[in-house]
Parts: C-alpha cells; structure tokens; sequence
C-alpha cells in the first residue's frame, strides 16, 4: 500500500528565510511518481512538480528547489528566499504504477506561515 | 493544456436534500476521474474511483447510497451528496487524468465547498 507521511503539520518563517519542507513516502512498486501540490486558502490546487520514480535528478526552478532521494524515500521541497505569497497548504502525493486509472495518495500537507 | 471544470464552486443546502457536484473535463476525454472530500485543516481523501461507462469504486468507509457518482460520458462525472447532513459539510475536488499521460498528468477542478445547514 502506498503512503505518504509529511511530519511538518505547521510551520512560521520569515520573509527571506529558506524553508525546506519535508516529504517521506512508501511503496512498493519500482515505477511511481512523485508530485508536489500548493494549496492557497482559495483551495484550488496547483501543481508544482512531478518525478518520476527513474529520475533522481535534482530540480531547481526559480525559488524552488526539490531533492529526490530514493534511497531514504524522501522528497523534500525547498523554498529560497520566502516570501509571504508562498503561504499556502503543500502537499506531496504519490502514485503508483503508470497507469491513467491509478489514484493519488496525499500527504497530511504541510501549511507554511510567512511572515513580513 | 488540460483544464477540468467543477461546478459549483460553492453551495449551501439544508439538510436533508440532495446536491450535485458536476465535473467535466474540457478538452480531454477522461475514462477515469477521482473524488476527494478534504476536510477543514485536513488532507485529501480519495472517495471514489470514476469509470465511465461502469460503477464507481468507492473507498473504503465511503457510503456509496449517499454519495452518488454517474460517470455517463467521457467529458462529465458527477457526485450527488444524497439527504446531506452537517457532517457531510467539506470541500470536494475532482480530478482526471489526461490519457495521454499516464498516472502522472493529474487535472484539478478547483473545488466545492459545500456547507449543510
């Protein structure tokens, strides 16, 4: 069974700070994928990022940096330099296989606070 | 690229009656879509597993009488929340995947916050 687990329920920083958000997942299968989600209080999602499970190649894009490391099932998700618009609900998910009809599995999120 | 519509995104019902939540997928045909309720400070729960053409697969501890999922052509699945209570008050969001890409081209809808009074 898939799951995955974000220890970090909260947390506060300041404008400026770096912030890494912590993602853990477990599966079995040798094939999956890996994504990350941001969730303003709107509520609607916005995708993030994607990895596929044969990738372990760090991304960067702009501010945001993520670091797949399969040999601790992590995924963690940094922020540079935050700024107060990045506070939001991030989930990491997970899904199995490579299959249209597989489902997402979500992480318990994540909810990062900026302060000016 | 892919959009996925949800409708309504907001509602308030009284308890008892029924809502439909609608999600259709504009520019893809979508042989599967998802299901999540997300209650307040919590994460998504998948409640269900959209086939068109064929039944639902509905989670475990997910009432399948009380909510009701017709998946009856590729662009539309709907969720219809059957004699809704307070406690069936969440936010739900659908999702499909684009069947060019596999389980890795995830759409959202952007979500109904549904409150039972």
């Amino acid at each position: 069974a898939q799951k995955v687990t974000q220890a970090q329920t909260e947390i506060s920083v300041v404008e400026k700070e770096d912030v890494t958000l912590d993602c853990v997942y477990e599966t079995r299968d040798t094939t999956y994928y890996l994504f990350w989600y941001k969730q303003p209080p709107s509520g609607e999602l916005v995708f993030l990022i994607r990895r596929n499970s044969f990738d372990e190649q760090n991304e960067i894009s702009g501010r945001y940096s993520w670091n797949f490391q399969k040999s601790t099932s992590s995924f963690n998700f940094t922020i540079t330099a935050s700024q107060v618009v990045d506070s939001a609900v991030y989930f990491c998910a997970l899904s199995e296989g490579n299959n249209a009809g597989n489902m997402l599995t979500f992480g318990g999120g994540t909810r990062l606070m900026v302060k000016p | 690229g892919a959009v996925v519509s949800q409708h309504p995104s907001r509602v308030i019902c009284k308890s008892g009656t029924s809502v439909k939540i609608e999600c259709r997928s504009l520019d893809f045909q979508a042989t599967t879509m998802f299901w999540y309720r997300q209650f307040p400070k919590q994460s998504l729960m998948l409640m269900a597993t959209s086939n068109e053409g064929s039944k639902a697969t509905y989670e475990q501890g997910v009432e399948k009488d009380k909510f009701l999922i017709n998946h009856a052509s590729l662009t539309l699945s709907t969720l219809t929340v059957t004699s809704a209570h307070p406690e069936d008050s969440s936010f739900y969001i659908c999702s499909a995947n684009h069947p060019g890409q596999g389980n890795y081209g995830y759409t959202f809808g952007s979500g109904t916050r549904l409150t039972v009074v």
